[in-house]
């Protein structure tokens, strides 16, 4: 299984963007990068998926760097709705289900 | 995700108690997942199914067991609640996409206390 690591809180203001960055240095040829965000009692939401280089959607942009043993999640311009634990998560369908969520980063944004 | 719905959203019951927590879906999706997660922690992985006859345990599966019914519905059983299965469980669902990771949709989860 790769093993994913990611700082344990991070503080922001409104406004800023923000850089969450995962390290992976186990990830495998055929594992993909997946982040979620969770908001305090409710279940993770999908945010972005990527394999190399960047992916943006309207949400967020994942930048993944040529050797893919690490990854960083880029929230442009966030307020205080955006505060939540953020998940980084390695995996595929090749090779047996071994998707696994680690403890995630807690954003806290402040006015 | 309202296509996902999990009962009873909260139960408090006792030590020694048989409980059973239910996850439906409509979303058609052939895999279900059970996880449960401890305040300031991540999600830990109990059981999960890719159809219906097929159950695989996860990370932590002593004391739990599940069923799938139907494709619709998986659900997970505490056989002899025990406190410290206290925690917040979520079921998820999700459907194969080829060699890239499985978006997984989550329910609203259920605060499970067992005193």
């Amino acid at each position: 299984l790769a093993k994913t690591t990611q700082p344990i809180s991070m503080d922001s203001y409104e406004g800023q963007e923000v850089n969450i960055t995962c390290s992976h240095n186990n990830i495998a040829t055929n594992d993909y990068i997946t982040w979620y965000q969770q908001f305090p009692s409710q279940g993770p939401r999908f945010i972005i998926q990527g394999y190399k280089t960047k992916v943006t959607n309207e949400v967020a942009s994942l930048f993944i760097p040529a050797d893919r043993k690490s990854s960083t999640l880029s929230l442009p311009r966030v307020s205080l709705s955006d505060t939540a634990v953020y998940y980084c998560l390695v995996g595929g369908n090749t090779g047996g289900f071994k998707t696994i969520f680690g403890a995630g980063t807690r954003l806290f944004v402040k006015a | 995700d309202a296509d996902v719905t999990q009962t009873p959203r909260n139960r408090i019951t006792k030590t020694g108690k048989r409980i059973m927590l239910e996850c439906s879906q409509t979303k058609g999706h052939d895999r279900m997942y059970w996880y449960r997660q401890d305040p300031g922690l991540g999600l830990r992985l109990i059981y999960y199914s890719f159809d219906v006859k097929d159950i695989n345990k996860g990370e932590i599966s002593d004391g739990y067991s599940v069923s799938r019914q139907a494709q619709a519905k998986f659900s997970l059983s505490l056989e002899s609640a025990i406190p410290n299965q206290t925690a917040l469980y979520f079921c998820a669902t999700s459907a194969p996409r080829g060699t890239r990771a499985d978006t997984q949709y989550f329910g609203p989860g259920t605060r499970l206390t067992v005193l």
